[in-house]
């Protein structure tokens, strides 16, 4: 079965400083994995996602994840953090057999100090 | 545009009564889910479907009941059998493989 966990429920950073939102994950067969932000009120909107290609995978607005097998990690990161990247991030695993199934981390919440 | 969309944006329902939710997809995905968001908490999956006319129970469908008699529609009925409803409501359509796209989800409230 598939689980994720996402280390920090909250993260609270200050603009201009790097951030690092942690995943780990649990999946029998070879994942896809998922970063996903939401903001208030909002649908989820995919940062970026892991396919069995390269390990390093770079998203929008400059964040990016290393897939570390050995670790079963898909820690997300990004340089410098700006105000609007203030928002709910989940970390995401799928695997595809009978059909694709999505399991999410419980979230966690970055905030942006000025 | 392609997209996934959800009406309405907010629903108030009353003690007793079934409301139906909306979820409309022009991006020809196979695929569609029904999550649930409450405060503080991850999604839970309530429904998924595959294929039109088939689909699965999720971890949370009790309360719950869906249809896919369209492959671009996935309407999901929230029952009186539902002893909590209030929360936010998000579908999701997929390809067999890659990323879930979201709608802008629906906040059903009862009153």
């Amino acid at each position: 079965a598939q689980s994720v966990t996402q280390l920090d429920s909250h993260v609270s950073v200050s603009e201009g400083t790097p951030v690092l939102l942690r995943c780990n994950y649990s999946s029998s067969y070879s994942p896809s994995l998922f970063w996903y932000v939401q903001h208030p009120n909002k649908g989820l909107q995919l940062l970026l996602k892991y396919t069995s290609a390269a390990t390093l995978v770079k998203g929008i607005n400059g964040f990016e994840a290393e897939f570390k097998k050995s670790e079963t990690s898909f820690h997300l990161t990004k340089p410098s953090a700006h105000m609007s990247d203030a928002a709910e991030y989940f970390c995401v695993v799928s695997e595809v057999r009978r059909g694709q199934n999505f399991v999410f981390g419980p979230g966690t919440r970055l905030s942006v100090l000025p | 545009d392609g997209g996934i969309t959800q009406s309405p944006k907010y629903l108030f329902r009353k003690e007793g009564q079934n409301v139906t939710l909306s979820c409309e997809q022009n991006l020809n995905h196979d695929a569609m889910y029904w999550y649930r968001q409450d405060p503080g908490q991850g999604l839970r999956l309530i429904y998924y479907s595959q294929i039109v006319n088939d689909f699965q129970k999720g971890d949370i469908a009790e309360g719950y009941s869906v249809s896919r008699e369209k492959k671009e529609s996935f309407p999901l009925t929230v029952t009186s059998a539902q002893k909590n409803p209030t929360a936010f409501y998000l579908c999701a359509s997929s390809h067999r493989t890659g990323s879930a796209f979201f709608g802008s989800g629906t906040r059903l409230t009862v009153v």
